[in-house]
């Protein structure tokens, strides 16, 4: 079965760079969710969106920003990078119709280090 | 707003024993309830989950929770420890009108030969 996809599975970056994140979710699941895990912390919740469109928002810092593009997939883009910044990003998808039966699927997560 | 806490950071056992990891939410509507399991550099998987129905939920490895409406709790259980059962464990909590979950701190269990 489908899975929700994160892409890249590790990334390396400088202080003060960008980043992207992305997730593909499962086919028909129109609600995605990002969550930040730090070293040995429980996720955090970001941002997610329902349909295209920003639907809650946890503690996402101004320089970072998400979207859901027309396909479903949501990027994460974060800027200006910080050592803090390091940590497993996960993403969630689910269906607000089948939420109830099938709950959230998480991806295996990205893994950032800023150097 | 949604909140759960996790009582005990970590939790350890023998192998063979009775598993148990407390888990208490907070939430002003009927709430849906997960435990997740994370071994190290991996992703979370889904152990049990509830949203309606009957209360006491079984999931895969085992383990088994039941939710407890009176005393807002979701405790998860496993008669008998093995140890590829050794893992943090997550319990969350979500709103079923809001896309949003909210997790625990999480509870490393250890599970001893």
């Amino acid at each position: 079965a489908a899975g929700v996809i994160q892409s890249p599975r590790h990334l390396i970056k400088e202080k003060r760079e960008t980043a992207t994140l992305k997730c593909y979710p499962i086919p028909r699941h129109d609600t995605v969710y990002w969550y930040q895990q730090g070293p040995g912390q429980d996720p955090q919740f970001l941002i997610s969106f329902y349909e295209k469109m920003q639907s809650d928002k946890g503690s996402i810092p101004d320089r970072f920003s998400a979207q859901q593009f027309s396909d479903y997939h949501s990027e994460l883009n974060m800027s200006s990078l910080e050592l803090g910044d390091s940590a497993l990003y996960f993403c969630a998808s689910s269906s607000v119709r089948q939420r109830r039966l099938y709950g959230y699927t998480f991806g295996s997560g990205t893994r950032l280090t800023v150097v | 707003a949604q909140s759960v806490t996790q009582l005990g950071s970590h939790v350890s056992v023998s192998e063979g024993a009775l598993v148990l990891l407390r888990c208490n939410y907070s939430s002003s509507v009927p709430p849906y309830l997960f435990w997740y399991v994370q071994y190290p550099n991996q992703g979370l998987q889904l152990l049990l989950k509830y949203t309606t129905g009957a209360t006491l939920v079984k999931g895969i490895n085992g383990f088994e929770a039941e939710f407890k409406k009176s005393e807002t709790s979701f405790h998860l259980t496993k008669p008998s420890a093995h140890m590829s059962d050794a893992a943090e464990y997550f319990c969350a909590v979500s709103d079923p009108n809001n896309n949003d979950m909210r997790f625990g701190a999480g509870t490393r269990l250890t599970v001893k030969p």
